[in-house]
């Protein structure tokens, strides 16, 4: 069965830094991999998808890596803002219908 | 920006009761999903549904589960006889193919089990 980890559990940084959060899967054998964005009491707000054939996804100040063979994903979070702080999740897409989802990290950017 | 809607927001219902979660999915997506989220915990996936069937289930979704497309807007979560257990956040996903395209998430019912 998938398992998904994600490091650190928390991260607390000043405003303006730029911060890489990690995420890693036991089985390789993926279709896609998607990093959401969780705030409290909230929805999931999906912030990349890459698919299994792609090593990175682009969206503003945020970049996604995936090295399928390692099962290793890191976003990318540059010049960090308040705004940012949030929970981020990943989770991986094996074969069939379900996402599997890492434990999250949650991301305090301060003023 | 289209998006996923879920009703309600908040549920409280009594061990034993049946509950009803109702979600409106984005209206050209195919795939329809319900996860979960236990406090504190990873989000937990339930089900899958496309072409009016269910495509596949976790063990959690037992025989007290069930979910329908009543009509061509509504989706909705079934729980037959709640536990304690099933509290938790539903989430309603949608998707517009189910293999390589983002999953959409509405922003969740709490269920508290009482």
């Amino acid at each position: 069965k998938q398992e998904v980890t994600q490091i650190p559990a928390a991260l607390s940084v000043p405003e303006g830094e730029n911060l890489v959060l990690n995420c890693s899967f036991t089985d390789s054998a993926i279709y896609n991999l998607q990093w959401f964005r969780q705030d409290p009491g909230k929805g999931l707000t999906s912030l990349l998808l890459i698919q299994s054939s792609q090593r990175e996804q682009t969206s503003g100040r945020l970049n996604a890596s995936l090295d399928k063979s390692s099962g290793r994903s890191t976003l990318y979070i540059a010049a960090s803002q308040p705004g940012d702080s949030a929970t981020y999740l990943c989770a991986v897409r094996p074969p069939g219908n379900q996402f599997y989802f890492g434990t999250g990290t949650s991301l305090t950017v301060i003023p | 920006e289209p998006e996923v809607t879920q009703t309600p927001s908040h549920q409280v219902t009594q061990m034993g009761q049946e509950v009803i979660l109702r979600c409106v999915p984005i209206s050209n997506h195919l795939y329809f999903y319900w996860y979960r989220q236990i406090l504190g915990q990873k989000v937990e996936f339930l089900v899958s549904f496309y072409n009016n069937e269910i495509s596949e289930k976790s063990e959690i979704f037992d025989d007290q589960f069930s979910v329908e497309r009543p009509d061509g807007s509504n989706f909705t979560l079934k729980i037959r006889s709640t536990k304690l257990e099933d509290s938790a956040m539903y989430f309603c996903a949608s998707s517009e193919d189910g293999y390589n395209e983002k999953l959409f998430f509405g922003s969740g019912t709490q269920l508290s089990v009482l």
